[in-house]
């Protein structure tokens, strides 16, 4: 069955680091997430990814942030000055339609960030 | 604000029971439901999803209904067996679409 996958698994970095998460959607999915789990909260979105550009982003989601695509089958999420309130659980997340067609999202098991 | 949000936080029950978590939105215009369940470690694993336009669908063993009158969700869980034993989270997608908020979550505990 074809899965969403995300390296590392888990990643500890000091507070100020770079961090570049990186993620592998489903061959055939043109949408792709990013949201991010705090222990013990909610999922929160973060943000979403269509046809090389962003789609939507939270509040959460500031200059800190980005995404890219650098090739036909990554996703990456990077966070330039990590703070120690980043620290958290990140999944990434594909789907095949968007829109109002938007159906299941697959999530991958989540890249859990720890910032000291 | 808009949210979606769970009214229990745990819900524990004996094998073979039936178990109903509940989920409340305020978003009026939310047209999108889904349920997630999340094992421990794990990614949140896609259920069952339901449309504005249905009151209730089925699924295998489970069963989500809604009632859009008081903004309320539900999943029924049959024959709940120790391994539908999770966090589960309901979901609500409206326009823009692709953004998804979830609730809480609901642990669920099943008991041999």
């Amino acid at each position: 069955e074809p899965e969403v996958t995300q390296t590392p698994s888990h990643q500890v970095t000091q507070m100020g680091q770079e961090v570049i998460l990186r993620c592998v959607p489903i061959s055939n999915h043109l949408y792709f997430y990013w949201y991010r789990q705090i222990l013990g909260q909610k999922v929160e979105f973060l943000v979403s990814f269509y046809n090389n550009e962003i789609s939507e982003k939270s509040e959460i989601f500031d200059d800190q942030f980005s995404v890219e695509r650098p090739d036909g089958s990554n996703f990456t999420l990077k966070i330039r000055s990590t703070k120690l309130e980043d620290s958290a659980m990140y999944f990434c997340a594909s789907s095949v339609a968007g829109g109002t067609n938007t159906g299941e999202l697959f999530f991958g098991e989540g890249s859990r960030l720890t910032v000291l | 604000g808009e949210s979606v949000g769970l009214h229990l936080p745990t819900l524990s029950v004996q094998e073979g029971d039936n178990s109903i978590i509940n989920c409340a939105y305020s978003n009026s215009a939310s047209d999108y439901f889904i349920w997630y369940k999340q094992e421990s470690g794990k990614g949140p694993q896609f259920i069952i999803d339901i449309r504005s336009n249905m009151d209730k669908r089925q699924g295998q063993r489970v069963t989500v209904l809604l009632n859009k009158t008081v903004k309320h969700l539900s999943l029924q869980i049959a024959a709940t067996q120790p391994g539908d034993s999770a966090v589960y989270f309901c979901a609500e997608n409206s326009p823009p679409y692709g953004k998804l908020t979830f609730g809480q979550g609901t642990i669920l505990t099943v008991h041999p």
